[in-house]
């Protein structure tokens, strides 16, 4: 079974671009995660999809927004890139949303590393 | 506001010793307690979680030991192996948190052959 994809997995963006990430989760999941990854924060969630819907979302800016599609593929899209917005970009899939005292194992992806300049 | 901290930032060991990660919460509504895997260029991967109800899990060479009045749990890694240099994160989920981790911040660990 083939694991969850990322593309791309690099990216070279200057400041005031905008970016979209792509994340195709394993077959079968349909919730759909967002982390960013950075040296002095750590792993941050970003939000939650499942069903194309929202559940969750982390404490970022509204330039952070996502989107997940009927095939529960998902994009994220930064907007207004700022050089803070440097980071690794990871997706990982489950199989359902998390629901009142039951877990799912998340499953990741390699992540898209993105470099603004 | 870091809601898991996870002590050391980084950790060497020599094979066959014993690696040992702490982490902390605050949070009391955090009701699941898993550890994941990096290795350099790959995304996390769980290596073994726990829930409050239990003292002590176990899978092979990991162990979870968890203290719910303390709000502390750690990761004990028994002959410890090259192989099992890679960076290593605590995490938490609260029980209606869907499936929002919130990590640690990570203990990078090298294992000296």
């Amino acid at each position: 079974k083939a694991g969850v994809t990322q593309t791309p997995r690099y990216l070279i963006k200057t400041r005031g671009q905008q970016v979209t990430l792509s994340c195709s989760p394993i077959s079968g999941h349909r919730s759909v995660s967002w982390y960013q990854q950075t040296p002095g924060q750590g792993l941050q969630f970003l939000f939650e999809y499942f069903s194309e819907t929202q559940r969750n979302k982390g404490n970022f800016p509204g330039r952070f927004s996502g989107r997940q599609f009927s095939n529960s593929r998902s994009e994220m899209n930064v907007s207004t890139l700022e050089l803070g917005d440097s980071a690794l970009y990871l997706c990982a899939s489950s199989l359902v949303a998390g629901v009142w005292g039951s877990y799912n194992e998340q499953f990741f992806g390699p992540g898209t590393r993105l470099t603004v300049l | 506001q870091q809601q898991v901290k996870q002590s050391p930032q980084s950790l060497i060991v020599q094979k066959g010793g014993i690696s040992i990660i702490n982490c902390a919460y605050e949070n009391t509504a955090f009701d699941y307690f898993p550890w994941y895997q990096q290795f350099p260029g790959k995304g996390p991967a769980l290596l073994i979680a726990i829930r409050p109800d239990v003292s002590e899990k176990k899978e092979g060479r990991f162990t979870i030991s968890f203290n719910k009045s303390a709000k502390q749990f750690s990761l004990h890694i028994m002959d410890s192996q090259p192989g099992d240099s890679a960076t290593y994160f605590c995490a938490a989920i609260g029980a209606n948190a869907g499936n929002m981790l919130t990590f640690g911040g990570g203990t990078r660990l090298m294992v000296k052959p």
